[in-house]
């Protein structure tokens, strides 16, 4: 079936650095790729997205980049800082039977060390 | 505009005994998803509705578990009797999209708070 491989799965970073975590996916029929911030105890929240018609998205310090050739998107978050400590999710619509149904990665924990 | 909105926020019962979950979706959104979310995990789709009708339930264990969305909007989700291992938040999602392969539909999901189930 569809799935969703995410790296890594714990990032330390200095305050001020640059993070990157990489989603790969299977479903070739996929369009559609959200990432989605969680705090402790919170709910998921949607900080980015990108549909497959483009390569790149940027919303200031966050971005994201798609490859379709290779089945991988990644998350950029640029001039880290301590509130950015949450994880991090990837997600993609399979396709099954004419529909589709998220599946999403397995997290990543990001600490911005001060 | 009002977010998507789920009771109760904490659940403790024994196993074997039953709950049930609440999710009213943001207005207008025709997709419902129930998620379950292990701590250390990642989301797992449970059920989808679009509208009042199921587009995927392949991972929702039937034996135990049932969820409905009657008039296409509020939807419940409920277990009986429930395990151990049930022991997890219940995410419930909305989304515009009708679910129709490589549309220009919103695909956005909004999360609503949760429902923390703890089985003792």
């Amino acid at each position: 079936g569809e799935n969703v491989e995410q790296h890594p799965s714990t990032l330390s970073v200095q305050e001020g650095d640059s993070a990157v975590i990489k989603c790969t996916y299977s479903d070739s029929a996929s369009n559609y790729f959200p990432w989605y911030k969680q705090e402790l105890g919170k709910r998921p929240q949607l900080i980015i997205d990108i549909r497959s018609n483009v390569g790149e998205k940027k919303d200031q310090r966050i971005a994201v980049t798609l490859n379709k050739t290779a089945k991988h998107f990644s998350l950029h978050i640029t001039e880290t800082q301590p509130e950015d400590s949450a994880v991090y999710f990837c997600a993609s619509p399979g396709v099954t039977s004419g529909t589709y149904k998220y599946i999403f990665g397995t997290g990543t924990r990001l600490k911005v060390l001060a | 505009e009002a977010g998507v909105a789920q009771s109760p926020r904490y659940k403790i019962i024994e196993k074997r005994q039953s709950v049930a979950f609440w999710c009213n979706p943001i207005s207008g959104h025709a997709t419902l998803y129930w998620y379950q979310q292990i701590l250390g995990q990642g989301p797992k789709l449970l059920i989808q509705f679009q509208n009042n009708g199921v587009v995927d339930d392949s991972q929702l264990p039937k034996d135990r578990f049932s969820a409905e969305r009657l008039k296409g909007v509020d939807s419940t989700l409920k277990i009986q009797p429930a395990k151990l291992e049930d022991s997890a938040v219940y995410l419930c999602a909305s989304s515009l999209a009708v679910g129709a392969v490589r549309t220009l539909s919103s695909y956005e999901q909004y999360f609503g708070p949760g429902t923390r189930l703890t089985v003792t």
